[in-house]
């Protein structure tokens, strides 16, 4: 079946640092992959996804590429800030299942 | 923007009651999901619906049960709660195949 992998936290880092949550995943076929971001007390916004294999995702300085011969889709950033602070989930639709497998998650703490 | 709303946002209840969390979408979206998250942030799909008329378990079992008489309204019961039940539950929607999911902001249940 699907899984995905990433990295458990929590990540701390310090503003504007430079940010990888790593990501791997397991599929049969073709999947679309995704970035989720869940801030507190909220819901899970879509942050990027990307559909084939070396498809760039990009939004709000977040980046994250479609490696199908790594089977990976790390999400990077240039420079955080405090309010990038979240927890991230990774994931993956397609590959003979319906619906989104989730990777468990990835709080990002970031300080001034 | 993704139109789909949950109420209630926050409830707490005493174990044995019969409670259903609302969620309904705006986007004549076919699919829609749920999803349970633990306290550890992790997300399990434990129902979904393809249409109207349609529900299946997900990965997940979970006690409750649903119901999809309308396209737009997906809501998730539960005859007798008990404190095992007591999560953040999180209702979704999508169109196409490997496209996004669309969340709302979730129902924290708390059964005392």
């Amino acid at each position: 079946g699907n899984s995905v992998t990433q990295m458990e936290g929590p990540v701390t880092l310090s503003e504007e640092a430079f940010l990888t949550i790593n990501c791997t995943y397991t599929a049969t076929g073709y999947p679309s992959l995704f970035w989720y971001v869940q801030y507190p007390g909220e819901g899970l916004q879509l942050l990027l996804k990307a559909t084939k294999a070396d498809d760039k995702g990009s939004n709000k300085g977040f980046e994250a590429t479609y490696r199908k011969e790594t089977t990976s889709f790390h999400l990077e950033k240039g420079s955080v800030q405090v309010s990038d602070s979240a927890v991230y989930f990774c994931a993956l639709r397609g590959g003979g299942a319906d619906g989104l497998t989730f990777g468990k998650g990835t709080h990002l703490i970031i300080q001034p | 923007e993704a139109d789909i709303y949950q109420t209630p946002r926050y409830l707490v209840i005493g174990t044995g009651k019969k409670i259903t969390l609302e969620c309904s979408q705006t986007m004549g979206h076919d699919k829609m999901y749920w999803y349970q998250q633990d306290p550890g942030m992790e997300l399990h799909l434990i129902h979904y619906s393809y249409g109207v008329n349609s529900t299946e378990k997900g990965d997940l079992s979970s006690e409750s049960t649903v119901s999809r008489i309308r396209t737009e309204h997906f809501p998730l019961t539960l005859e007798s709660a008990r404190p095992s039940h007591t999560s953040q539950y999180l209702c979704a929607s999508s169109g196409r195949v490997n496209s996004p999911l669309h969340f709302g902001n979730g129902t924290r249940l708390t059964v005392t």
